[in-house]
C-alpha cells in the first residue's frame, strides 16, 4: 500500500508570497493518477490539479503542479487571501496525504 | 453541471446501522466510478469505498470498513448508497460522495458533494 507524506504540515505566509507544498510517495506512482485537492473551512474538497500538473477547470494559473515518480509539488506563485485552507494530494483515486494547512 | 447531494447522516448508536445516499445529476451516472470519502472531526480525508462505472460493477473498500459497509448504486434513480452496519465510534465523520473522471475508480476525483455528518454515540 502506497503512503503519501505531505510537508510541511502547516505553512504560514503572507499574501503575495510563493507557497511550495510537497507530496512524497512511499513508492513510485503513476503521475496520471496524482491529484491535488483544496479544502476550505466548512466546505467540501475541490479538485485543483490532476495528472500531477494539469489544472482543473476553474483553477487559477497561479497554481501549478509538478513532479514524477515519488516526489510531487504544488506551487502557488502569489498567495491570495482566498487560498487559505488545507491541500491534499491523492493517488490512485484513493490514498490521500495527511494534508498541508496554508495559513495566510 | 455535475451535482452531488449527500444525505442520510445523523446520530446512531454503536453497533447500529445507517444508510447514506448521494443523489447525482448532470452526468451519465452509470458510466462513472463513484467514491465515498470521510473526514473525522479535525482530521484529514480518508477514502472509504468505491464502485466502478460501466456494465461490470466492481466494489472496493478500505480495510477499516470492509465487512461492515456496502456500496451500491441505483442507476434508475441516479443514487449512490453507502450502507453502514456495526458502526463504531471511529466511524464518526463527515461523509462525502465524489465522482471519478472516468469509469475507473483509480482515476482522480473531479467532483465532490457537500457531505453528510454521521455521529456514532450512545
Amino acid at each position: 500500500e502506497i503512503v503519501l507524506t505531505q510537508s510541511p504540515d502547516t505553512l504560514s505566509l503572507s499574501p503575495g508570497a510563493r507557497a511550495t507544498l510537497s507530496c512524497r510517495a512511499s513508492q513510485s506512482v503513476n503521475s496520471n493518477y496524482l491529484a491535488w485537492h483544496q479544502q476550505k473551512p466548512g466546505q467540501a474538497p475541490r479538485l485543483l490539479i490532476h495528472g500531477a500538473s494539469s489544472r482543473a477547470t476553474g483553477t487559477p494559473d497561479r497554481f501549478s503542479g509538478s513532479g514524477s515518480g515519488t516526489d510531487f509539488t504544488l506551487t502557488i506563485s502569489r498567495l491570495e487571501p482566498e487560498d487559505f485552507g488545507v491541500y491534499y494530494c491523492q493517488e490512485n483515486g484513493r490514498t490521500f496525504g495527511q494534508g498541508t494547512k496554508v495559513e495566510i | 453541471e455535475v451535482q452531488l447531494l449527500a444525505s442520510g447522516g445523523g446520530l446512531v448508536q454503536p453497533g447500529g446501522s445507517l444508510r447514506l445516499s448521494c443523489a447525482a445529476s448532470g452526468f451519465a451516472f452509470s458510466s462513472y466510478a463513484m467514491s465515498w470519502v470521510r473526514q473525522a472531526p479535525g482530521k484529514g480525508l480518508e477514502w472509504v469505498s468505491a464502485i466502478r462505472g460501466g456494465a461490470r460493477t466492481t466494489f472496493y473498500y478500505a480495510d477499516s470498513v470492509k465487512g461492515r459497509f456496502t456500496v451500491s448504486r441505483d442507476t434508475s434513480k441516479n443514487i449512490l448508497y453507502l450502507q453502514m452496519t456495526t458502526v463504531r465510534a471511529e466511524d464518526t465523520a463527515e461523509y462525502y460522495c465524489a465522482k471519478s473522471v472516468s469509469w475507473n475508480d483509480e482515476d482522480y476525483l473531479d467532483s465532490w458533494g457537500q457531505g453528510t455528518l454521521v455521529t456514532v454515540s450512545s
